[in-house]
């Protein structure tokens, strides 16, 4: 079994949709959770940081993070054509971003 | 500002040769990551330098070694290839890795390695 489990996709959703990615991961060690967002032949680029439970907000996107279950979401709310991506998970048990395990990501696919 | 520079951007190799990848850090940060994006595996972490020292590495064999310089630019080497080694090497920065730091990891564009 994997540490972080994630949905391939794709994901695919019209312009505006509210969108919902999700990771399970088996770990209780980990505390510090992530979401980044790659676009096709670039690099992963960091966009919500959370540290153990609760919720962050920035802009059109929440994280939420429920240890009990070990279960983490992104939310995209008024979605883009400029938000088609693949969204990786990734944790950490260290301080900060030593050594992260990452999910294998969800492809979303934006459409006008 | 220049971001994480790697090189090559595509390598071919055949099985049992040598690769060499290699990553200049965003200016001012001294530590560096090296992660495997393979197909269907997502990013696998493989090594972590800060301040020319190995800090950490991954589940993976010793045919993985790399080294840091004194100016932060780093090196990835991988020995007898295998054909299981293609995959997308990313090497990603940040201002420093050691505990208690948050830095965030700046990534790289990545090495395509295709082993034939």
């Amino acid at each position: 079994q994997k540490e972080v489990e994630q949905d391939p996709g794709p994901l695919s959703v019209p312009e505006g949709a509210i969108v919902s990615l999700n990771c399970t991961y088996s770990n209780s060690a980990f505390q510090y959770f992530m979401w980044y967002r790659q676009y096709s032949r670039k690099g992963p680029e960091l966009l919500m940081y959370t540290y153990s439970s609760g919720n962050k907000e920035d802009g059109r996107f929440t994280a939420q993070v429920d240890k009990s279950s070990k279960y983490i979401s992104l939310f995209i709310r008024d979605s883009q054509p400029s938000d088609s991506a693949t969204y990786l998970c990734a944790m950490s048990s260290n301080t900060g971003f030593q050594k992260l395990v990452f999910g294998t990501g969800t492809r979303l696919l934006v459409s006008p | 500002e220049a971001g994480v520079t790697q090189s090559p951007t595509h390598l071919i190799k055949t099985r049992g040769q040598q690769a060499t990848l290699r990553c200049s850090p965003i200016s001012g940060h001294t530590s560096v990551y090296w992660y495997q994006q393979a197909l269907g595996l997502g990013l696998q972490f493989l090594l972590w330098y800060d301040e020319g020292e190995e800090r950490n590495r991954g589940n993976f064999p010793p045919r993985f070694s790399g080294r840091q310089f004194p100016n932060y630019s780093s090196e990835l080497n991988v020995n007898a290839l295998e054909l299981e080694d293609s995959a997308l090497y990313l090497c990603a920065s940040s201002l420093s890795g050691l505990a208690g730091s948050t830095g965030e990891l700046f990534f790289g564009e990545g090495s395509r390695l295709t082993v034939l």
